[in-house]
Protein backbone atom coordinates (compact mmCIF):
# COMPACT_ATOMS: atom_id res chain seq x y z
CA UNK A 1 0.00 0.00 0.00
CA UNK A 2 1.68 3.42 -1.08
CA UNK A 3 1.46 6.36 1.51
CA UNK A 4 0.70 9.80 0.61
CA UNK A 5 3.45 11.84 -1.26
CA UNK A 6 4.20 15.38 -2.21
CA UNK A 7 5.82 16.84 -4.55
CA UNK A 8 8.12 18.90 -4.48
CA UNK A 9 9.92 18.52 -1.33
CA UNK A 10 11.59 22.25 -0.97
CA UNK A 11 10.29 25.40 -3.18
CA UNK A 12 11.49 28.81 -3.16
CA UNK A 13 9.46 31.71 -4.64
CA UNK A 14 9.65 35.17 -4.82
CA UNK A 15 6.43 37.92 -3.72
CA UNK A 16 3.91 37.60 -6.55
CA UNK A 17 4.34 34.68 -7.76
CA UNK A 18 1.90 31.54 -8.34
CA UNK A 19 3.03 28.01 -6.88
CA UNK A 20 1.04 25.17 -7.61
CA UNK A 21 1.94 22.07 -5.31
CA UNK A 22 1.16 18.29 -5.74
CA UNK A 23 -0.20 15.04 -3.35
CA UNK A 24 -1.31 11.82 -4.00
CA UNK A 25 -3.34 10.36 -2.41
CA UNK A 26 -3.05 6.64 -0.36
CA UNK A 27 -4.15 3.71 -2.24
CA UNK A 28 -8.05 3.79 -1.56
CA UNK A 29 -8.66 6.85 -0.26
CA UNK A 30 -10.96 9.18 -2.11
CA UNK A 31 -10.53 12.25 0.01
CA UNK A 32 -7.48 14.92 0.47
CA UNK A 33 -7.59 17.92 2.82
CA UNK A 34 -4.64 20.25 2.45
CA UNK A 35 -3.38 22.44 5.77
CA UNK A 36 -0.91 25.15 5.93
CA UNK A 37 1.57 24.80 8.89
CA UNK A 38 3.70 27.94 9.68
CA UNK A 39 6.47 27.54 11.65
CA UNK A 40 6.51 26.96 15.22
CA UNK A 41 2.76 26.39 15.33
CA UNK A 42 -0.03 23.97 14.79
CA UNK A 43 -1.49 23.17 11.02
CA UNK A 44 -4.33 25.17 9.96
CA UNK A 45 -7.19 23.66 7.69
CA UNK A 46 -7.22 25.14 4.46
CA UNK A 47 -9.78 22.94 2.42
CA UNK A 48 -10.72 19.54 1.68
CA UNK A 49 -12.03 17.83 -1.60
CA UNK A 50 -14.25 14.77 -2.74
CA UNK A 51 -14.81 13.33 -5.62
CA UNK A 52 -13.24 16.15 -7.02
CA UNK A 53 -15.50 18.63 -5.32
CA UNK A 54 -14.09 21.02 -2.68
CA UNK A 55 -15.77 20.00 0.52
CA UNK A 56 -15.17 22.54 3.57
CA UNK A 57 -12.96 24.93 3.79
CA UNK A 58 -10.60 27.17 6.47
CA UNK A 59 -10.27 30.86 6.84
CA UNK A 60 -7.96 31.64 3.43
CA UNK A 61 -8.92 34.15 0.92
CA UNK A 62 -9.80 33.23 -2.66
CA UNK A 63 -6.33 32.90 -4.34
CA UNK A 64 -5.48 29.53 -2.19
CA UNK A 65 -7.16 26.97 -4.67
CA UNK A 66 -7.14 23.49 -5.16
CA UNK A 67 -8.17 20.41 -7.88
CA UNK A 68 -8.69 16.71 -6.96
CA UNK A 69 -8.54 14.76 -10.08
CA UNK A 70 -9.99 11.50 -10.88
CA UNK A 71 -7.25 8.81 -9.34
CA UNK A 72 -7.96 11.33 -6.38
CA UNK A 73 -4.27 13.25 -6.22
CA UNK A 74 -4.76 17.18 -5.94
CA UNK A 75 -2.73 19.74 -5.96
CA UNK A 76 -2.93 23.28 -3.95
CA UNK A 77 -2.48 26.57 -6.30
CA UNK A 78 -1.38 29.82 -4.91
CA UNK A 79 -1.36 32.77 -6.50
CA UNK A 80 0.08 36.11 -5.61
CA UNK A 81 2.67 34.57 -2.92
CA UNK A 82 2.79 36.29 -0.03
CA UNK A 83 5.93 36.65 2.74
CA UNK A 84 3.07 35.38 5.23
CA UNK A 85 2.47 32.15 2.38
CA UNK A 86 5.93 30.44 3.88
CA UNK A 87 5.27 27.19 5.12
CA UNK A 88 5.11 23.89 5.48
CA UNK A 89 2.16 22.36 3.39
CA UNK A 90 0.50 19.30 4.23
CA UNK A 91 -2.17 17.12 2.45
CA UNK A 92 -3.76 14.46 4.20
CA UNK A 93 -5.39 11.68 2.70
CA UNK A 94 -8.68 9.34 4.52
CA UNK A 95 -11.08 6.86 2.95
CA UNK A 96 -14.13 9.37 3.17
CA UNK A 97 -15.29 12.48 4.22
CA UNK A 98 -15.61 12.23 7.39
CA UNK A 99 -12.01 13.41 8.38
CA UNK A 100 -12.65 11.65 12.10
CA UNK A 101 -11.64 8.25 10.32
CA UNK A 102 -7.93 8.51 10.21
CA UNK A 103 -6.48 11.05 8.21
CA UNK A 104 -2.68 9.95 6.83
CA UNK A 105 -0.56 12.83 6.38
CA UNK A 106 2.52 13.40 3.50
CA UNK A 107 5.69 14.57 4.41
CA UNK A 108 4.92 18.11 3.22
CA UNK A 109 6.51 20.81 0.97
CA UNK A 110 8.55 23.35 2.44
CA UNK A 111 7.70 26.66 0.56
CA UNK A 112 9.75 29.77 1.07
CA UNK A 113 8.83 33.30 0.00
CA UNK A 114 11.07 36.00 -0.80
CA UNK B 1 -14.90 29.92 18.53
CA UNK B 2 -13.34 26.36 18.56
CA UNK B 3 -9.60 26.83 19.98
CA UNK B 4 -7.20 24.03 21.31
CA UNK B 5 -4.62 25.24 23.83
CA UNK B 6 -1.77 23.05 24.78
CA UNK B 7 0.14 25.04 27.04
CA UNK B 8 3.40 23.18 27.81
CA UNK B 9 5.53 24.22 24.53
CA UNK B 10 8.71 21.67 25.64
CA UNK B 11 8.61 18.58 27.84
CA UNK B 12 11.36 16.25 28.66
CA UNK B 13 11.25 12.60 30.23
CA UNK B 14 14.09 9.90 30.87
CA UNK B 15 13.86 6.78 29.11
CA UNK B 16 11.59 4.39 30.42
CA UNK B 17 9.64 7.26 32.00
CA UNK B 18 5.93 8.70 31.99
CA UNK B 19 4.98 11.61 30.65
CA UNK B 20 1.75 13.57 30.13
CA UNK B 21 0.91 16.45 27.65
CA UNK B 22 -1.82 18.38 28.30
CA UNK B 23 -4.52 20.09 26.03
CA UNK B 24 -7.81 21.60 26.39
CA UNK B 25 -10.14 22.92 23.90
CA UNK B 26 -12.87 25.30 23.64
CA UNK B 27 -16.59 24.50 22.23
CA UNK B 28 -20.11 24.37 22.41
CA UNK B 29 -20.38 21.35 20.43
CA UNK B 30 -21.76 18.04 22.11
CA UNK B 31 -20.43 15.85 19.15
CA UNK B 32 -17.22 15.84 18.51
CA UNK B 33 -13.66 13.63 17.96
CA UNK B 34 -10.05 14.67 19.61
CA UNK B 35 -6.80 13.58 18.40
CA UNK B 36 -3.60 13.25 19.42
CA UNK B 37 -0.89 13.17 16.42
CA UNK B 38 2.83 12.66 16.57
CA UNK B 39 5.15 14.61 13.96
CA UNK B 40 8.84 13.07 14.50
CA UNK B 41 11.80 15.56 12.99
CA UNK B 42 11.24 13.33 9.69
CA UNK B 43 8.20 15.48 9.76
CA UNK B 44 5.65 13.00 8.57
CA UNK B 45 2.40 13.67 10.98
CA UNK B 46 1.12 10.32 12.62
CA UNK B 47 -2.05 9.58 14.39
CA UNK B 48 -1.27 8.21 18.07
CA UNK B 49 -5.04 8.20 19.73
CA UNK B 50 -8.50 9.01 18.81
CA UNK B 51 -10.81 9.66 21.21
CA UNK B 52 -15.53 10.48 20.46
CA UNK B 53 -16.77 12.73 23.00
CA UNK B 54 -19.37 10.67 23.36
CA UNK B 55 -17.66 7.70 25.08
CA UNK B 56 -17.03 7.78 28.90
CA UNK B 57 -14.18 5.24 28.56
CA UNK B 58 -10.69 6.51 27.90
CA UNK B 59 -9.02 5.99 24.82
CA UNK B 60 -5.80 3.24 25.15
CA UNK B 61 -3.19 2.25 22.57
CA UNK B 62 -0.23 0.40 23.73
CA UNK B 63 2.02 2.68 25.68
CA UNK B 64 -0.11 5.67 25.03
CA UNK B 65 -3.76 6.71 26.99
CA UNK B 66 -5.42 9.30 27.04
CA UNK B 67 -7.43 11.61 30.36
CA UNK B 68 -11.21 12.79 29.24
CA UNK B 69 -12.70 15.19 31.21
CA UNK B 70 -15.52 16.17 29.07
CA UNK B 71 -16.73 18.81 31.56
CA UNK B 72 -13.60 20.48 31.97
CA UNK B 73 -12.53 20.57 28.18
CA UNK B 74 -9.23 18.37 28.79
CA UNK B 75 -7.59 16.04 26.90
CA UNK B 76 -4.35 14.94 27.91
CA UNK B 77 -1.98 12.37 26.52
CA UNK B 78 0.01 9.65 29.03
CA UNK B 79 3.14 8.36 27.34
CA UNK B 80 4.18 5.10 29.38
CA UNK B 81 7.27 3.73 29.27
CA UNK B 82 8.47 6.31 27.07
CA UNK B 83 11.78 5.24 24.45
CA UNK B 84 14.02 7.20 22.67
CA UNK B 85 11.36 6.82 19.08
CA UNK B 86 8.90 9.21 21.15
CA UNK B 87 11.01 12.30 20.62
CA UNK B 88 8.34 14.47 18.71
CA UNK B 89 6.26 17.22 18.36
CA UNK B 90 2.63 16.04 19.91
CA UNK B 91 -0.48 17.90 18.51
CA UNK B 92 -3.78 17.71 20.15
CA UNK B 93 -6.65 18.11 17.57
CA UNK B 94 -10.49 18.75 17.55
CA UNK B 95 -13.03 17.83 15.03
CA UNK B 96 -16.89 18.14 15.56
CA UNK B 97 -19.02 16.09 14.05
CA UNK B 98 -20.15 16.44 10.52
CA UNK B 99 -17.43 19.08 10.24
CA UNK B 100 -14.25 18.33 8.12
CA UNK B 101 -11.92 21.77 9.62
CA UNK B 102 -9.66 19.77 12.20
CA UNK B 103 -8.21 22.14 14.59
CA UNK B 104 -4.76 21.82 15.88
CA UNK B 105 -2.78 23.14 18.94
CA UNK B 106 0.81 24.93 18.96
CA UNK B 107 1.81 21.43 19.65
CA UNK B 108 4.31 19.96 22.66
CA UNK B 109 8.15 19.42 21.94
CA UNK B 110 9.00 15.84 23.60
CA UNK B 111 12.52 15.26 23.77
CA UNK B 112 13.09 11.73 25.32
CA UNK B 113 16.41 11.57 27.27
CA UNK B 114 18.62 8.50 27.56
Amino acid sequence: ETGVTQSPTHLIKTRGQQVTLRCSSQSGHNTVSWYQQALGQGPQFIFQYYREEENGRGNFPPRFSGLQFPNYSSELNVNALELDDSALYLCASSRNTNSYNEQFFGPGTRLTVL
Amino acid sequence: AQTVTQSQPEMSVQEAETVTLSCTYDTSENNYYLFWYKQPPSRQMILVIRQEAYKQQNATENRFSVNFQKAAKSFSLKISDSQLGDTAMYFCAFMTLGNNDMRFGAGTRLTVKP
